[in-house]
């Protein structure tokens, strides 16, 4: 069975410092996708990246940046110099190719204090 | 493009009732849509995958007579909560696909209360 943990519940930061949000998966299928998404307090799922299992390279797109490693079944993303607007909960999820299904770890709830 | 609504946004009904939320792909067409729930603080829960035409496929412990879900177009699909109850006050989440594509994008929601 396909399986997300985010054990970070909760994270507090204060304006600028860099955070990293953990996202471990489990898997038994060679093809699969990894997502990360955030939901600010208005509820809505806002998209942030996609990576396919076969693609191990790193992505930054900004202040955001994506660490992926097969070896240990993890896919971090790390927010530098963070915001105010960067709080809200963060979802990373897995779905394997076929059923296209998403499976959601529990979320870490990220505040960033001025 | 890929936008996907719900309407409504919120609703409130009394307990015993039944509602409606529609989950529409406004600029393209979603061969496959999927229901998500999720409670206060919580994870979003995977209820159904519906296609097209046929029958929606339901995750395990989701009550398919009390949850009723119907996509009878590639751009609407309803879900109808029967018989609403308190527990079933939530955050109703519709996401759409485009077959072939694993890319899912997720409408806004719908906040159900349920008194």
């Amino acid at each position: 069975a396909q399986k997300v943990t985010q054990a970070q519940t909760e994270i507090s930061v204060v304006e600028k410092e860099d955070v990293t949000l953990d996202c471990v998966y489990e898997t038994r299928d060679t093809t699969y996708y990894l997502f990360w998404y955030k939901q600010p307090p208005s509820g809505e799922l806002v998209f942030l990246i996609r990576r396919n299992s076969f693609d191990e390279q790193n992505e930054i797109s900004g202040r955001y940046s994506w660490n992926f490693q097969k070896s240990t079944s993890s896919f971090n993303f790390t927010i530098t110099a963070s915001q105010v607007v960067d709080s809200a909960v963060y979802f990373c999820a897995l779905s394997d190719r076929g059923a296209q299904k998403l499976v959601f770890g529990q979320g870490t709830r990220l505040t960033i204090n001025p | 493009g890929a936008v996907v609504s719900q309407h409504p946004s919120r609703v409130i009904c009394k307990s015993g009732t039944s509602v409606k939320i529609e989950c529409r792909s406004l600029d393209f067409q979603a061969t496959t849509m999927f229901w998500y729930r999720q409670f206060p603080k919580k994870s979003l829960m995977l209820m159904a995958t519906s296609n097209e035409g046929s029958k929606a496929t339901y995750e395990q412990g989701v009550e398919k007579d009390k949850f009723l879900i119907n996509h009878a177009s590639l751009t609407l699909s309803t879900l109808t909560v029967t018989s609403a109850h308190p527990e079933d006050s939530s955050f109703y989440i519709c996401s759409a696909e485009s077959g072939g594509h694993v890319e899912q994008y997720f409408g806004p929601g719908t906040r159900l209360t349920v008194t």
